[in-house]
């Protein structure tokens, strides 16, 4: 009964490669995010989707594609992965509505040799 | 350039006794503050959030205190519990219209209560 479930939870990967990273709530909330929490430690957010339509992209590379099949999923697609890359990407969402705070995924951890 | 700073990585409490963890912003068209409790291997979960038309909110044994004339505001936990051990993150969000979701986190202060 998570709300927020991402999967897989662990990804390791090659230089080049293109990987996923599945997310799928069932808070019925209309808004989902991708955050990405790097090697220092800060949180910041690549992307938000509400009802498909894509209304925040904080300047990520456009090799980071969200790909939402419908409002329950926000998925996130990384093509030619970049040691860079390496980080933990967390999936949350929320309600539309003043204030509503995010629920958060528990993450997951790409590491990219 | 760090919008949200909490400048101390690591706290350790005793038992029962309070815990304030701290967060300085710089922005200040930040409207709405929010406190995250993270352990490992989890995502953060909300704690406690604050409008900043306000300078308290308090929830049971947490409490926030804005002091906007500062940029700084404070998460009193009492009386603290070993359970609370966890690292906490300080978020803001701006008023410029953004998605309600787009906030700004500090770095995060790890927290230990020790029995």
């Amino acid at each position: 009964d998570t709300a927020v479930s991402q999967t897989p939870k662990y990804l390791v990967t090659q230089m080049g490669n293109d990987k996923s990273i599945k997310c799928e709530q069932n808070l019925g909330h209309d808004t989902m995010y991708w955050y990405k929490q790097d090697s220092k430690k800060f949180l910041k957010i690549m992307f938000s989707y509400n009802n498909k339509e894509l209304i925040i992209n904080e300047t990520v590379p456009n090799r980071f594609s969200p790909k939402s099949p419908d409002k329950a999923h926000l998925n996130l697609h990384i093509n030619s992965l970049e040691l860079g890359d390496s980080a933990v990407y967390f999936c949350a969402s929320n309600q539309g509505g003043e204030n509503s705070p995010l629920h958060f995924g528990n993450g997951t951890r790409l590491t990219v040799t | 350039d760090q919008q949200v700073k909490q400048n101390s990585p690591s706290l350790s409490v005793q038992e029962g006794r309070i815990s304030i963890l701290n967060c300085d912003y710089t922005n200040s068209m930040f409207d709405y503050f929010l406190w995250y409790k993270k352990y490992p291997a989890e995502g953060p979960t909300f704690l406690i959030s604050i409008s900043s038309i306000k300078d308290k909110n308090e929830d049971g044994r947490f409490t926030v205190f804005l002091n906007k004339s500062a940029k700084h505001l404070s998460l009193h936990i009492v009386p603290s519990q070993p359970g609370d051990s966890a690292v906490y993150f300080c978020a803001a969000r701006g008023n410029y219209g953004g998605s309600q979701g787009n906030l700004i986190f500090g770095k995060g202060t790890k927290l230990s209560v020790k029995p």
